[in-house]
């Protein structure tokens, strides 16, 4: 069926890296974006990403393989403030092109 | 600051009530959503509006109405409050609705008794 799909947490140590994936299948892709949530508050917009391949941000990366549905956000150098759920949405395409189809969100702790 | 304001930020509505959740937002932008987030579930969207004075339902429209009397405007209606409406509601805005970002409100706790 149609979805966006992510673990529900990761967990990681501070001054390494995170990966959080994502995989999805929807009728129509108009590319795929990442949200960061922290606890009780709203998404807040990471990266936006429509070409394959991998897209360096810096602190934050994106990674697409539309072939395979695939995308994953790279986080470097943890911090313990970048313990948040991160939110990965496909826009679909078509008529209602800026509709997003949100994941259920992965969240990340981070160990000292 | 472009925002999108969403009020009240918390209510709690009585079974069978009427509750009007209300977003205003600055952006000059003409896409709007309303979507409710659960755990477990994610974001999943009730409707949204790509101009005033129209609305069009998202994935999960069944218990709630919407209306965009204008541009800054839009507001999601729960007619007979249910249980299962018990959840987070984020408003969002975005710009041509293509390839721009989501700016989200943020958000309004519904507890329904």
């Amino acid at each position: 069926g149609q979805g966006v799909e992510q673990p529900a947490k990761l967990m990681s140590v501070e001054g390494t890296f995170a990966r959080v994936n994502c995989t999805y299948s929807t009728s129509g892709f108009n590319g795929l974006s990442w949200y960061q949530q922290r606890e009780g508050q709203a998404p807040v917009f990471l990266s936006y990403v429509v070409l394959d391949g991998l897209k360096d941000s810096g602190h934050f990366s994106t990674f697409l393989s539309r072939s395979n549905g695939y995308s994953y956000l790279l986080l470097t150098e943890l911090q313990i403030k970048d313990s948040a759920s991160y939110l990965c949405a496909v826009r679909d395409q078509g008529y209602n092109q800026g509709k997003l189809i949100f994941g259920q969100g992965t969240k990340l702790s981070i160990k000292p | 600051e472009a925002a999108v304001t969403q009020s009240p930020r918390s209510k709690v509505a009585v079974t069978g009530g009427k509750v009007t959740l209300s977003c205003h937002q600055t952006n000059n932008h003409d896409y709007m959503y309303w979507y409710r987030q659960d755990t477990g579930h994610g974001l999943r969207l009730i409707h949204y509006s790509y101009v005033a004075d129209s609305t069009e339902k998202g994935d999960i429209p069944d218990g709630y109405k919407a209306s965009r009397p204008s541009q800054e405007n839009f507001s999601l209606i729960l007619e007979l409050a249910s249980l299962s409406q018990t959840a987070v509601y984020f408003c969002a805005s975005s710009d041509e609705g293509r390839n721009s970002d989501y700016t989200f409100g943020s958000g309004t706790r519904l507890l329904v008794i």
